[in-house]
């Protein structure tokens, strides 16, 4: 049980455009959603907490217009990279957790933008 | 807010040896204490976890101890095996399913 689906493993696109990446829940009701990033040998940086229903709540600066999260469901939540440029190359991790639970993550995605 | 720290940064032993990875926190209100295993290329993943009224949990070759009036906490691999080989991660929370603040990770090697 718990597992934790990402979509795509990994993505390469041309800077300027958008990318979405979909996270799902896949035996399990999410209440809370996390995006995280992760660059080569660091550690998980939080970009944003998402609540089913709710809007998104961002760390501080992470641009919000730039990184659209979505959680329209208790077991699917979206990360967009809008105009996606070099420096947003990144590995971009979920993690999915019911109310008063842990969290499991996805197997992340790796994001190249050209 | 909470500051959690781990040490070591690397860390290597022969197989059959054992290996403890170090976290302190900052935030008494801290109550719940999970660690990641993380290969290379994927998503971490649980591999135990502590609640604050626990002062120890093992399973199988992982164990885990908490003082929480120092405010640290550890992990404990016995007999590694090469399959051990990754990145591990601890983490605090005030309770589950809150943000989770990371340590720095360390990268474990089982030399065969």
């Amino acid at each position: 049980g718990a597992v934790v689906s990402q979509h795509p493993s990994w993505v390469i696109c041309k800077s300027g455009t958008s990318v979405k990446i979909e996270c799902r829940s896949l035996d399990f009701q999410a209440t809370t959603m996390f995006w995280y990033r992760q660059f080569p040998k660091q550690s998980l940086m939080l970009m944003a907490t998402s609540n089913e229903g709710s809007k998104a709540t961002y760390e501080q600066g992470v641009e919000k217009d730039k990184f659209l999260i979505n959680h329209a469901s208790l077991t699917l939540s979206t990360l967009t990279v809008t105009s996606a440029h070099p420096e947003d190359s990144s590995f971009y991790i979920c993690s999915a957790a019911q109310t008063g639970k842990t969290q499991y993550f996805g197997p992340g995605t790796r994001l190249l933008v050209l | 807010g909470e500051n959690v720290e781990q040490h070591p940064s690397t860390l290597s032993v022969q197989e059959g040896d054992s290996a403890v990875i170090k976290c302190t926190y900052s935030d008494s209100a801290s109550n719940y204490f999970p660690w990641y295993k993380q290969e290379l290329g994927k998503g971490p993943q649980l591999i135990i976890d502590i609640r604050s009224n626990v002062g120890e949990k093992k399973d199988q070759r992982i164990a885990v101890t908490l003082n929480k009036t120092a405010k640290h906490f550890s992990l404990h691999i016995t007999e590694t095996q090469p399959e051990d080989s990754a990145v591990y991660f601890c983490a605090a929370s005030y309770m589950t399913g809150n943000q989770f603040y990371f340590g720095t990770g360390t990268s474990l090697t089982v030399i065969p």
